[in-house]
């Protein structure tokens, strides 16, 4: 299966700036996803990022609080703006290999 | 939406101990996934289940996808102490000539092992 590269693993942020994660993985895929994982609480899609093509958001999640980049098919970032401590959460980047999906080990965020 | 029921929430077990967790959803779905996710880590697959009925083994664990495709299942028999972590299954539908399409997860499930 595929190798997720996460970065950063976590993170403090004041409120009100932003902060953008990376997602590298080790072979190229079609199709990466982000999620969010509140504290406590289970994963969330926030959206899928096909390459070359605008990312598809979910329901709650609109782009110009999470912008998402895909340049190509083997990176993707995405980005928490204007920051909250509502925003505080793990922050995960999953690409689908085998029938299955693979999950990067997060990004922890936590804003003060 | 879709949404899925897993129970139980937390469970607190001895060591040896057989452990059962399940998820029902109001939809059907075409897979179903176990994974487990330890403390600052990313949840790991443990089990894929692509077809109604089917039963599916990996070591001590052991999961079912339901035949009317709402429901799943997941054992862990003669739990250990690295069993300790949070359980999650998850449900796919996707359509068309995708093979991927978005996942719903459970709430999770707690498991603790008492050595």
């Amino acid at each position: 299966s595929a190798v997720i590269s996460q970065k950063p693993s976590r993170d403090i942020c004041q409120r009100g700036t932003s902060l953008t994660i990376q997602c590298q993985v080790d072979s190229q895929v079609t199709m990466m996803f982000w999620y969010r994982q509140q504290p406590g609480q289970s994963l969330t899609l926030i959206a899928t990022a096909n390459q070359g093509s605008e990312a598809t958001y979910e329901s709650g999640f609109v782009i110009d609080k999470f912008p998402i980049s895909r340049p190509n098919l083997t990176f993707s970032t995405l980005t928490v703006s204007n920051m909250s401590p509502e925003d505080s959460s793990i922050y995960l980047c999953s690409v689908g290999t085998g029938g299955g999906y693979t999950f990067g080990s997060g990004t922890r965020l936590t804003v003060v | 939406g879709q949404q899925l029921n897993q129970s139980p929430q937390s469970m607190f077990i001895q060591e040896g101990e057989d452990v059962s967790m399940n998820c029902t959803s109001s939809s059907i779905f075409n897979t179903w996934l176990w994974y487990k996710q330890d403390p600052g880590e990313g949840p790991v697959l443990l089990i894929a289940l692509y077809k109604a009925g089917e039963l599916t083994s990996n070591g001590r664990l052991t999961a079912q996808f339901g035949i009317t495709r709402k429901d799943s299942f997941l054992n862990i028999s003669a739990s250990i102490p690295s069993d300790v972590g949070i359980y999650f299954c998850a449900g796919q539908l996707y359509a068309g000539g995708t093979s991927y399409g978005k996942l719903t997860f459970g709430q999770g499930t707690i498991l603790t092992v008492h050595p």
